[in-house]
């Protein structure tokens, strides 16, 4: 079945510093991709989504790019701040108009100033 | 402004026992979707619902169940709770028209409840 796995957590970066966050997933059909962040106590919110191959999504300076060949939606930005600590989760949503979401394990980010 | 709301935010039961959990949208999505989150896990679909009175089993729906009796509401139901239930629960909507095979649509998380099963 459809899968995607994180990079193991948790990450500790100081501020200002690049961010990487790897993301793989295995899927039949063409699945869209998404990035998940939750802030302490709330519940998950959209930062950014790819629907095709070679799609880059983009949101509050985190980027993510589509690549089928490597089947790969790994997360970055430039220089994270303070306020980038959460936890980020990677997902596909099944192809066929399922709307299902297949959930990575997440990852846990701090920053420290 | 349109949001998803759950309840209780926090719920301590015991094992054997029928909780039932609440979940309520403005949005007026047709979708309606209970996930669960276990550490090392991220979350997994429990059940799903794409319109009035359709509901359907997500990967761990042993043991729950949920019924959509009108848009708004998707209350999960855990018929004899377990230990192994202990956990956060978080609901989630969205607008898509499956008929019309849209991608890529947004769910919209309520900020989740946490269940404890002693």
């Amino acid at each position: 079945g459809n899968s995607v796995t994180q990079m193991e957590g948790p990450v500790t970066l100081s501020e200002e510093a690049f961010l990487t966050i790897n993301c793989t997933y295995t899927a039949t059909g063409y699945p869209s991709l998404f990035w998940y962040v939750q802030y302490p106590g709330e519940g998950l919110q959209l930062l950014l989504k790819a629907t095709k191959a070679d799609d880059k999504g983009s949101n509050k300076g985190f980027e993510a790019t589509y690549r089928k060949e490597t089947t790969s939606f790994h997360l970055e930005k430039g220089s994270v701040q303070v306020s980038d600590s959460a936890v980020y989760f990677c997902a596909l949503s099944e192809w066929g108009g399922a709307q299902k979401l297949v959930f990575g394990q997440g990852t846990r980010l701090t920053i420290n100033p | 402004d349109a949001e998803i709301t759950q309840s209780p935010r926090h719920k301590i039961t015991e094992t054997g026992r029928q909780v039932t959990l609440a979940c309520h949208q403005t949005w007026n999505h047709n979708n309606m979707f209970w996930y669960r989150q276990d550490l090392g896990h991220g979350l997994r679909l429990i059940h799903y619902s794409y319109g009035v009175q359709d509901t359907n089993k997500g990967e761990v729906s042993d043991g729950y169940s949920v019924s959509r009796s009108n848009t708004e509401d998707l209350p999960l139901t855990l018929e004899s709770a377990a230990s192994s239930q202990t956990s956060v629960y978080f609901c989630a909507s969205s607008e898509s028209n499956i008929r019309e095979w849209q991608l890529g649509d947004e769910q919209f998380f309520g900020p989740g409840t946490r269940l404890t099963v002693l």
